[in-house]
């Protein structure tokens, strides 16, 4: 069974510049995550999705960071316009049932 | 407000020995608890979960012990492998589809 992908592994970017990173979670998967990991830190949840739909972004910093998930399945998150302190990792992470979560390899974002 | 929290930053462990990594939390809503393990440049990979109905769950050399009155738990490694050099995130969420809460990790080296 193929986990969940990631693209880009890594992102090098200046500050006020923009960037995407997509995630295709595992096949069946209803339920889609994006997590943000900053160095010496435990995943953060940024946003959920069931399905198509947004069940959790209260964690979502709304004014530059956005998300979607198309068709319920491939998901999208934007951040624009970078800030220093959004270098961190950003995991995809997806479920089939509520409990167990399988994270993808995550986008190492780097914002000078 | 640290709702899940690893006191222990790092733990080094000889090769065949018992490493036991611990984690407490403090909102009794949780009743779901992960382990997940995670190398360097890598998602976080799911190890073991328990639910609070159960005190202790085994798979393999990884069991997980859950102490509600105390709200803490922990994960024994036994025996110790090289392999098992990582970073252990404990992960806790409430019923229902509710956000994973994750500690900090803790940084196991296992020594040969």
């Amino acid at each position: 069974e193929a986990g969940v992908a990631q693209s880009p592994r890594y992102k090098i970017i200046e500050k006020r510049q923009s960037v995407a990173f997509w995630c295709n979670p595992i096949s069946g998967h209803a339920t889609l995550y994006w997590y943000q990991q900053i160095l010496g830190q435990g995943p953060k949840l940024l946003i959920q999705f069931q399905n198509n739909g947004v069940v959790d972004d209260s964690q979502l910093p709304k004014d530059r960071f956005s998300a979607e998930r198309l068709k319920g399945v491939d998901s999208t998150l934007k951040i624009q316009p970078a800030k220093l302190e959004d270098s961190a990792v950003y995991l995809c992470a997806s479920s089939e049932m509520w409990e167990t979560q399988y994270f993808g390899p995550g986008t190492r974002l780097l914002v000078l | 407000d640290q709702q899940v929290k690893q006191n222990s930053p790092s733990l080094s462990v000889q090769e065949g020995r018992i490493s036991i990594l611990n984690c407490d939390y403090t909102n009794s809503m949780f009743d779901y608890f992960l382990w997940y393990k995670k190398y360097p440049a890598e998602g976080p990979t799911f190890l073991i979960s328990i639910s609070s109905i159960k005190d202790k769950n085994e798979d393999g050399r990884f069991t997980v012990f859950l102490n509600k009155s105390a709200k803490h738990l922990s994960l024994h490694i036994v025996p110790s492998q090289p392999g098992d050099s990582a970073v252990y995130f404990c992960a806790a969420s409430a019923r229902g589809n509710t956000p994973l809460v994750f500690g900090k990790g803790t940084r196991l080296s296992v020594i040969a």
